[in-house]
């Protein structure tokens, strides 16, 4: 299966600052998305982006199909995006990373 | 519209027993996958249902199985349950068949614990 690599593991920040979380898969895919993990155990879905750059908000990722990776961006970060972020590359299921712990403090 | 639906959301279950989880997919959808989530072992694919048929696996034993009925609605059923299937287990539905520019949505999953 697609093997997914991300870093960092754990990323410590402060309110209001900006950070960027990075996926490598290891077999080129027609499909991605990123989830945020919310304390509760729910994947929110934040963007379906198989390639190019899409931005919802404070968040923004860009997926370079050709080159295996995708980056998210959080900007001016705030305590309600701590969590754990998950990039998803998917042929016939998802395939997850361990994932990128993010702590905001305020 | 109303989102995908995992009863229950918790549950305590005893070694030996067997469980069964539910899932409602958004109205529409027609592919229900699960997935389970450990601390050790992260999130793995257990199997994904279209239209009633299983569609694809995940490298799981056999007391794992599930089955989708005519309005999409899926269950996935665990028999002689052991202490390391304590997980969370998810429920995501899609639109149409995955790849046809539709992502999965997930439910806010059923936490099982085994003692």
């Amino acid at each position: 299966g697609i093997q997914v690599e991300q870093s960092p593991p754990d990323l410590i920040l402060q309110e209001g600052a900006n950070s960027t979380l990075r996926c490598n898969f290891s077999d080129s895919v027609n499909n991605l998305q990123w989830f945020h993990q919310n304390p509760w155990g729910q994947l929110i879905n934040l963007f379906y982006i198989p390639s190019g750059t899409k931005q919802n908000g404070r968040l923004s990722a860009t997926t370079v199909a050709t080159e295996r990776y995708s980056l998210l961006y959080i900007s001016s970060s705030q305590t309600t995006d701590s969590g754990v972020y998950f990039c998803a590359p998917w042929g016939y299921k998802l395939s997850f990373g361990a994932g990128t712990t993010v702590t905001v403090r305020a | 519209k109303a989102g995908v639906t995992q009863t229950p959301r918790y549950l305590i279950k005893t070694r030996g027993q067997q469980v069964t989880l539910s899932c409602s997919p958004i109205s529409g959808h027609r592919s229900v996958s699960w997935y389970q989530q450990t601390p050790g072992q992260g999130l793995q694919f257990l199997f994904e249902y279209f239209s009633e048929t299983q569609r694809n696996k995940g490298n799981f034993p056999g007391r794992f199985s599930g089955r989708q009925f005519s309005n999409s609605r899926s269950e996935m059923n665990v028999s002689t349950l052991e202490l390391g299937d304590s997980a969370l287990y998810l429920c995501a539905s899609s639109a149409v068949t995955p790849g046809q520019g539709h992502g999965y949505t997930f439910g806010s999953g059923t936490r099982l614990t085994v003692v």
